[in-house]
């Protein structure tokens, strides 16, 4: 059975860091693309960052360039979204899914909840 | 970047009804086009990709069509598990797009 299991969020104030993990299993973790997209309190879905299978390749939502990073350790089978200069309106649940161009996202995560907040 | 543009935003449907959403990308996406389900506090599931190739396990009573700027979506008989929000999602260029959902309600 697929598995995406995220960990990390919490409460963080204005300008402070996060650093999101999600744990893949059930599948061949090495040979997809990962993303990240997040959905704010009552909105819609946003697509963060995506990172390719050996991690030479990540692009990233306008919003969050300089800011995010994401990474992948194929050996844990685990993506990360490593986040400074956190703002309110990062403040959202963050999935994390497998994609792939063939087939888009795949796979989701159930989330983890990230409040910016004083 | 590309805009994707969903209607209606909202609607009510009875049980057994024939739903139809739309989806319009702001410029030619070619059949880069993905549907969503998501119900409230849970994570999206993926119905459909290739604008009409449903994923594994998704029931045929849904169905993707179109290709270029303009896509829909259709349930063909609205059972109560149906009852979600549906989101289209353009994956031909980055910064990958969402349009901003329709939710189906019961009537």
């Amino acid at each position: 059975e697929v598995q995406l299991v995220e960990s990390g969020g919490g409460l963080v104030q204005p300008g402070g860091s996060l650093r999101l993990s999600c744990a893949a299993s059930g599948f061949t973790f090495s040979s997809y693309w990962m993303s990240w997209v997040r959905q704010g309190p009552g909105k819609g879905l946003e697509w963060v960052a995506n990172i390719k299978q050996d991690g030479s390749e990540k692009y990233y939502v306008d919003s969050v360039k300089g800011r995010f990073t994401i990474s992948r350790d194929n050996a844990k089978n685990s993506l990360y979204l490593q986040m400074n200069s956190l703002r309110a309106e990062d403040t959202a649940v963050y999935y994390c899914a497998s994609y792939r161009k063939s087939s888009d996202f795949d796979y989701w995560g159930h989330g983890t909840l990230v409040t910016v907040s004083s | 970047d590309i805009q994707m543009t969903q209607s209606p935003s909202s609607l009510s449907a009875s049980v057994g009804d024939r739903v139809t959403i739309a989806c319009r990308a702001s410029q030619g996406i070619s059949n880069y086009l993905a549907w969503f389900q998501q119900k409230p506090g849970k994570a999206p599931k993926s119905l459909i990709y290739a604008a009409s190739t449903l994923q594994t396990g998704v029931p045929s009573k849904f169905s993707g069509s179109g290709s270029g700027t303009d896509f829909t979506l259709t349930i063909s008989s609205l059972q109560p598990e149906d009852f979600a929000t549906y989101y289209c999602q353009q994956y031909y260029t980055y910064p990958l797009t969402f349009g901003g959902g329709t939710k189906v309600e019961i009537k």
